[in-house]
């Protein structure tokens, strides 16, 4: 159980273009997903957090306008990396909250994004 | 002062021995704490998570608890090669939802 999966796991794309990540809880469902950032040997980067429904809500120095994040159910948010420049390229990991007896957060297997 | 502390190490340990990773806390007010394990390239796997003051063992794992001393910690028995990767510890208050990170502990099963 609590399975969380992301599509894609790897994409490339040129300068400019969008893309959007999903991620999905499989068997359970989260009221609340999470998306970080993580950059080669670095520590997790919290980003944002996603609510089932409601507007995320981005930690500081996070580009609401860039980084747009849709939660429209209780199994998918989708993050979209709007405009992307070379500096975005960054494993980007989901996780959803199980908020039953465990109260934990489980991740997604990641989607690393590569701008050209 | 982070709000949560691990040594990055790296820590070598002998295979077949234990493995002893340390997390400290500032947040008087955390309730759960969980540990996570992170293999290079892939993203977080959820090891254990423990609420109560003491022990909790599950397999070749056992998470300890120390809310008085703001200290958790996990022990792996039998350490093996596959055991080497980076340990994440979190922690949370129960209504917060967002898990507090340290900056994670490298470790390495030497055969």
């Amino acid at each position: 159980g609590a399975v969380v999966s992301q599509h894609p796991s790897r994409v490339i794309c040129k300068s400019g273009t969008s893309v959007k990540i999903e991620c999905r809880s499989l068997d359970f469902q989260a009221t609340t997903m999470f998306w970080y950032r993580q950059f080669p040997k670095q520590s997790l980067m919290l980003m944002a957090t996603s609510n089932e429904g409601s507007k995320a809500t981005y930690e500081q120095g996070v580009e609401k306008d860039k980084f747009l994040i849709n939660h429209a159910s209780l199994t998918l948010s989708t993050l979209t990396v709007t405009s992307a420049h070379p500096e975005d390229s960054s494993f980007y990991i989901c996780s959803a909250r199980d908020a039953g007896v465990t109260d934990t957060q489980y991740f997604g297997p990641g989607t690393r994004l590569t701008v050209l | 002062q982070k709000e949560v502390e691990q040594n990055s190490g790296p820590l070598s340990v002998p295979e077949g021995a234990i493995a002893s990773l340390n997390c400290t806390y500032s947040d008087r007010g955390s309730q759960s704490f969980f540990w996570y394990r992170q293999y290079s390239g892939k993203s977080p796997e959820l090891i254990m998570f423990i609420y109560s003051n003491g022990d909790k063992e599950d397999g070749r794992f056992t998470a300890q608890l120390n809310k008085a001393s703001q200290y958790v910690s996990l022990l792996i028995r039998d350490s093996q090669p596959s055991d080497s990767a980076t340990y994440l510890c979190a922690v949370n208050r129960f209504g917060n939802e967002k898990l507090t990170f340290g900056t994670g502990t490298r470790l390495t099963i030497i055969p």
